[in-house]
């Protein structure tokens, strides 16, 4: 079945600094990839849209600025965390769907867990 | 996307079909029923999605009412390891939307008992 890869698994930084999370989609095209952060014992909560080849659609309260996001290839997107500070800890996941194909699954990666010191 | 109601939590013993209901009384007619679930520290699993039909897979069945009001996800033999919070989300297909982002509910709480 589909699989999305995202890398580090974790990641422990000090605070000011910047943090690369990817996402690849390993055995399929997708056009579309999102990002979502999840608090302890909370649902998780859509952070953008990443669109190959075009800007991310950010949702309301979420900074672009801070969360720079880059989908360059129909296989990778990339989220930066710029100048991280520990409210920024969370559970960070990605998620795709195939291009094709009516009523398809989004597959998602298993997290990446920042803390920030 | 159409909104759903599902209980906090439940506790099913291991063996045993764990029933898991969904309400989503205001879908429209092409929006697709989802389940996922999340283990502990994990990234949701996508389990199985349905129209209007009954869907089985090698993980689960999937049962609409034939107003598609309500659905509930049945877990044939729950084992441990299927203790899991397990999220019901409808949408519409991504064919006909691109812009097919999930939103989130709390899911429910899925305890399997030893």
């Amino acid at each position: 079945g589909a699989v999305v890869s995202q890398h580090p698994s974790w990641v422990i930084c000090k605070s000011g600094t910047s943090v690369k999370i990817e996402c690849r989609s390993l055995d399929f095209q997708a056009t579309t990839m999102f990002w979502y952060r999840q608090f302890p014992k909370q649902s998780l909560m859509l952070m953008a849209t990443s669109n190959e080849g075009s800007k991310a659609t950010y949702e309301q309260g979420v900074e672009k600025d801070k969360f720079l996001i880059n989908h360059a290839s129909l296989t990778l997107s990339t989220l930066t965390v710029t100048s991280a500070h520990p409210e920024d800890s969370s559970f960070y996941i990605c998620s795709a769907r195939l291009r094709t194909g009516v009523g398809q699954p989004q597959h998602f990666g298993d997290g990446t867990r920042l803390s920030i010191l | 996307d159409a909104k759903t109601t599902q209980p906090t939590s439940m506790d099913c013993a291991e063996g045993r079909a764990a029933n898991l209901p969904c309400n989503h009384s205001t879908i429209s007619g092409n929006e697709y029923v989802y389940w996922y679930r999340q283990i502990h520290s994990q990234g949701p699993q996508y389990i199985i999605h349905g129209l209007k039909n009954n869907e089985t897979n090698e993980m689960a069945s999937l049962i609409i009412t034939e107003d598609r009001k309500s659905s509930t996800l049945i877990l044939p033999h729950a084992t441990l390891r299927d203790t899991a919070v397990y999220y019901c989300i409808v949408r519409v297909s991504p064919r006909r939307n691109r812009d097919d982002k999930i939103i989130f509910g709390k899911g429910t709480r899925l305890h399997i008992l030893p």
